[in-house]
């Protein structure tokens, strides 16, 4: 079945530090691919996606590029911020109706 | 406008009873998802809802687990004869295309 594998961490960065969370996956067919946040106290927000392979997602400062070669979709940012700290989860959208395959998640600091 | 909104938001429990966890998805919102974040399974998809029929109801743990959807609109997940492995936070979804779902704050289950 399908399964996302995610680099479980805790991850403490100083602020302004490059930001790299590895994801892989394995699936049949061409699934859709998703980070999803969840900062200290709310709920999941749909940080970036991507559909086909090659695709590469990105939203406030985040991106993500959709490999098939390597069924990778890592995370990334250049710089991160203090108001980065959350939990960002990789998934998988495998089925034409968008049931969800998750990782672990990731738990991220960053410190001032 | 109005998100997912999902309540109770926290739930204590005896082990044995019986709960019912409701939610409300955003206004016109055709699909529905339960899933189930614990420490020991991560996040887990539970089941899907396309109007008022589930046609995907393989994440559901056990038959002491049901849902329902009326309307179209209000979901509940009940769960009989609860036990201390039901204890978990349970999110609700809801979307109008399948990649992209926008999730509920969540309810936090604890079964003593």
């Amino acid at each position: 079945g399908d399964s996302v594998t995610q680099m479980e961490g805790p991850v403490t960065l100083s602020e302004e530090a490059f930001l790299t969370i590895n994801c892989t996956y394995t699936a049949t067919g061409y699934p859709s691919l998703f980070w999803y946040v969840q900062y200290p106290g709310e709920g999941l927000q749909l940080l970036l996606k991507a559909t086909k392979a090659d695709d590469k997602g990105s939203n406030k400062g985040f991106e993500a590029t959709y490999r098939k070669e390597t069924t990778s979709f890592h995370l990334e940012k250049g710089s991160v911020q203090v108001s980065d700290s959350a939990v960002y989860f990789c998934a998988l959208g495998g089925t034409s109706y968008g049931k969800l395959t998750f990782g672990q998640g990731t738990i991220l600091t960053v410190h001032p | 406008g109005a998100g997912v909104s999902q309540s109770p938001s926290n739930k204590v429990t005896e082990k044995g009873k019986d709960v019912e966890l409701r939610c409300d998805p955003i206004s016109g919102h055709t699909a529905l998802y339960w899933y189930r974040q614990s420490l020991g399974q991560g996040l887990e998809f539970l089941i899907y809802f396309q109007g008022n029929s589930a046609p995907d109801k393989s994440g559901l743990p056990s038959d002491r687990f049901s849902a329902e959807r009326t309307g179209g609109s209000v979901s509940t997940l009940t769960i009989q004869r609860t036990q201390q492995e039901d204890s978990a936070v349970y999110l609700c979804a809801s979307s109008f295309r399948p990649d992209e779902q926008y999730f509920g704050p969540g309810t936090r289950l604890t079964v003593t």
